[in-house]
């Protein structure tokens, strides 16, 4: 989707070394997500946020944090990479007025790979 | 504890044929269900979301279908193509919680050529 924008695309990186990676949307949505993908296990959720400053976890936090300090941006940061952290990574957006929830819109993802 | 079961995990038909793919949850009280379509190595592309308040979506070839009180949601695919190749994950918002969507493993369909 093009109001959303993950960066980098593709990642190697050294067990050990901090990762971030990013989310950025034009689309001025509340809230923001950041799942990981891998088979058998579907997507999990690892933090979202519920506005500027407002994160908390989901299902698969350890090892993750987050930062949003604008509307716009929503930073996943591996604190130690460990190869158990190989995955596909997305981030997703989510609007709400109150009245209609207007679902989810992803990203194209981040595949990291850690050696 | 919300869990979301797709059935079957996969599923190959001739192209032309209309297909059904399945979606469960245990709870039924969600503000809304919604329907992608992932291609290999790609992102999550949004076909249909259904609120609860409504029946069914329709969207080309493509129908979606919530019975909430029994826990199912049904995505009709008529005159199945190669290019509707892809996975389909359902995923639910539950009404309890915070603004969290619950995804099924998802179904992968392959059309035959």
């Amino acid at each position: 989707d093009a109001g959303i924008t993950q960066s980098p695309r593709h990642k190697v990186t050294e067990t050990g070394t901090p990762v971030t990676l990013r989310c950025h949307q034009t689309e001025n949505h509340r809230y923001m997500y950041w799942y990981r993908q891998d088979p058998g296990h579907g997507l999990r959720l690892i933090h979202y946020s519920y506005g500027v400053k407002d994160t908390d976890k989901g299902e698969v936090s350890d090892g993750y944090s987050v930062s949003r300090s604008k509307t716009e941006d929503f930073l996943l940061t591996l604190e130690s990479a460990t190869s158990s952290q190989t995955s596909v990574y997305f981030c997703a957006t989510h609007q709400s007025d109150g009245l209609t929830n207007y679902g989810y819109t992803f990203g194209s993802g981040t595949r990291l790979t850690v050696v | 504890k919300q869990e979301v079961t797709q059935i079957p995990a996969a599923l190959s038909v001739p192209e032309g044929e209309n297909l059904v793919l399945n979606c469960s949850f245990t709870d039924s009280a969600i503000y809304n269900l919604q329907w992608f379509r992932q291609d290999p190595g790609k992102g999550l592309t949004s076909l249909l979301l259904i609120q609860s308040s409504q029946r069914e979506q329709t969207s080309g070839r493509l129908n979606a279908s919530l019975d909430k009180s029994s826990g199912r949601s049904t995505l009709y695919i008529a005159a199945s193509q190669p290019g509707d190749s892809a996975t389909y994950l359902c995923a639910v918002r539950p009404t309890s919680g915070t603004y969290k969507y619950i995804f099924g493993t998802g179904t992968r369909l392959k059309v035959l050529a």
